[in-house]
């Protein structure tokens, strides 16, 4: 199965860490995660990706545990706009192959 | 640097008639993806082109057709609509390298009557 495993949502408080998990046990080696976000009405947008290391860039940081099992999106300091729903994804995107999405996490920010 | 866009942004169709759905890949992309994201859902991969030729299709019935133009842009073409067809589709674009990531336009949304 190419799906991924996400709680259905989350609650965080404007400032503090968003922690996002995402459960992908059956990952090939040559595939890598993806975390893409969506707005209400608007597309999904990417945050960042990685394989095996962890990456951060000025949206957020990824970490991928060492077995490649597991991983999670971290928002560092949340705002109210980070509100959204949150995909982790996962694909080689070679010819011919696509980004499996599930239902993703539903992440509510608040003051 | 251009993005995705996606035209028209809504569209209403009756049951039974033809629609197509035009996309404009973000500069220097060359492969075209097309997502069916019914409300509540994530998205749902319809087809991908590289190259002008189709080259993965997921889980679809042939009434979904599309085409890619030299120039990378791309269009979903459906056939006989159905009720269930009412949905937002999104094109998104990349290079075909393989960890280049999608970036999505935002969408068509596609009613039925």
């Amino acid at each position: 199965d190419a799906k991924t495993t996400q709680p259905p949502s989350m609650d965080c408080a404007e400032g503090r860490a968003a922690n996002l998990p995402c459960n992908h046990s059956t990952i090939s080696g040559n595939e890598y995660v993806y975390w893409y976000r969506q707005i209400h009405s608007q597309g999904p947008q990417y945050i960042i990706h990685g394989l095996k290391n962890n990456e951060t860039n000025e949206m957020a940081s990824l970490i991928i545990t060492e077995d490649r099992k597991s991983s999670t999106l971290i928002l560092p300091h949340a705002t109210l706009r980070d509100t959204a729903v949150y995909y982790c994804t996962r694909g080689a995107n070679q010819a011919g192959t696509a980004l499996i999405f599930g239902k993703g996490t539903t992440l509510s920010v608040s003051s | 640097e251009t993005g995705v866009t996606q035209s028209p942004t809504h569209l209403i169709k009756t049951r039974g008639q033809q629609v197509t759905l035009r996309c404009s890949s973000q500069s220097g992309h060359n492969t075209v993806s097309w997502y069916q994201q019914a409300l509540g859902q994530g998205p749902q991969f319809i087809f991908q082109y590289y190259r002008e030729e189709e080259n993965g299709r997921g889980n679809f019935p042939p009434r979904f057709s599309g085409l890619q133009f030299p120039n990378y842009s791309s269009e979903l073409n459906v056939n006989a609509l159905e009720l269930d067809d009412s949905a937002l589709y999104l094109c998104a674009s990349s290079h075909n390298t393989p960890e280049s990531p999608l970036h999505f336009g935002n969408g068509t949304r596609l009613t039925v009557t």
